[in-house]
C-alpha cells in the first residue's frame, strides 16, 4: 500500500543545532507540504513543493529550508533550532499537480520535535 | 483576525445525541471547502468535502454558507469513535488554510 513516512517521529535537540525531519511518500504525488501544529493555531504552512526542484516557501518559512531531488522525498531543515520551533511537524503530500490542489492532503503520522 | 476560525470547544455530547458546529472563513474569494479529522496525536485525515448544495455522507451532514462566511458539520446518532477534533480547511487559490479544531467527546 501506498503510504508517506515521517522520520524521526520524536526527537530533542538543543538550541542552534542544525535538525533536518524526513520524509518520505509512495503515492507518486508531485504535491508535498510541510505543516507545523501548536496549541491553539491551525496547521501552519512551512514550505511546499509541486514537483521536483520545486520549493515554495509558505507563512511559517523563517529558520527552515526544503529541498526535493526527486519525487518521493522532501526533508525539512532547522539551520539553527530555536525553542520556538518545538512543535509538532507534519508532512503531507497531494494528488494534483500544478497550483491547483484537490483539498485531499495525505498527512504523515508527526515528528514530535523539542528544542531545549 | 484569523483567516479560519473555530470554536475549540470541547463539545460534550452524550452517545446518541446530535452535535453540530461552525466555522467562519474571512475570503469571501475561497473556493472548496473540507472537514478534517483529528484524533489525539495523530494526523488529520480527509473526513469529507463540502459542497454548495450541503452533502451528506452517513451520520455527517456537511453545509456552506457562503453569504455568511461559514461552514458547518453536524454528526447524528454521536458515537464514542466520533470523539475527535475537527478541522475546518478551506481552499482560495490552490492555498489551503485550516482552522485550529473544534474538539468535541462523546460520552456513555
Amino acid at each position: 500500500d501506498a503510504e508517506i513516512t515521517q522520520s524521526p517521529r520524536h526527537k530533542i535537540t538543543e538550541t542552534g543545532r542544525q535538525v533536518t525531519l524526513a520524509c518520505h511518500q509512495t503515492w507518486n504525488h508531485n504535491n508535498m507540504f510541510w505543516y507545523r501544529q501548536d496549541l491553539g493555531h491551525g496547521l501552519r504552512l512551512i514550505h511546499y513543493s509541486y514537483g521536483v526542484h520545486d520549493t515554495n516557501k509558505g507563512e511559517v518559512s523563517d529558520g527552515y529550508s526544503v529541498s526535493r531531488s526527486n519525487t518521493e522525498d522532501l526533508p525539512l531543515t532547522l539551520e539553527s533550532a530555536a525553542s520556538s520551533q518545538t512543535s509538532v511537524y507534519f508532512c503531507a503530500s497531494s494528488e494534483a499537480t500544478g497550483t491547483s490542489n484537490t483539498g485531499e492532503l495525505f498527512f504523515g503520522e508527526g515528528s514530535r520535535l523539542t528544542v531545549l | 483576525r484569523k483567516e479560519v476560525e473555530q470554536d475549540p470547544g470541547p463539545f460534550n455530547v452524550p452517545e446518541g445525541a446530535t452535535v453540530a458546529f461552525n466555522c467562519t472563513y474571512s475570503n469571501s474569494a475561497s473556493q472548496s471547502f473540507f472537514w478534517y479529522r483529528q484524533d489525539c496525536r495523530k494526523e488529520p485525515k480527509l473526513l469529507m468535502s463540502v459542497y454548495s448544495s450541503g452533502n451528506e455522507d452517513g451520520r455527517f451532514t456537511a453545509q456552506l454558507n457562503r453569504a455568511s462566511q461559514y461552514i458547518s458539520l453536524l454528526i447524528r446518532d454521536s458515537k464514542l469513535s466520533d470523539s475527535a477534533t475537527y478541522l475546518c480547511v478551506v481552499n482560495s487559490w490552490g492555498k489551503l488554510q485550516f482552522g485550529a479544531g473544534t474538539q468535541v467527546v462523546v460520552t456513555p
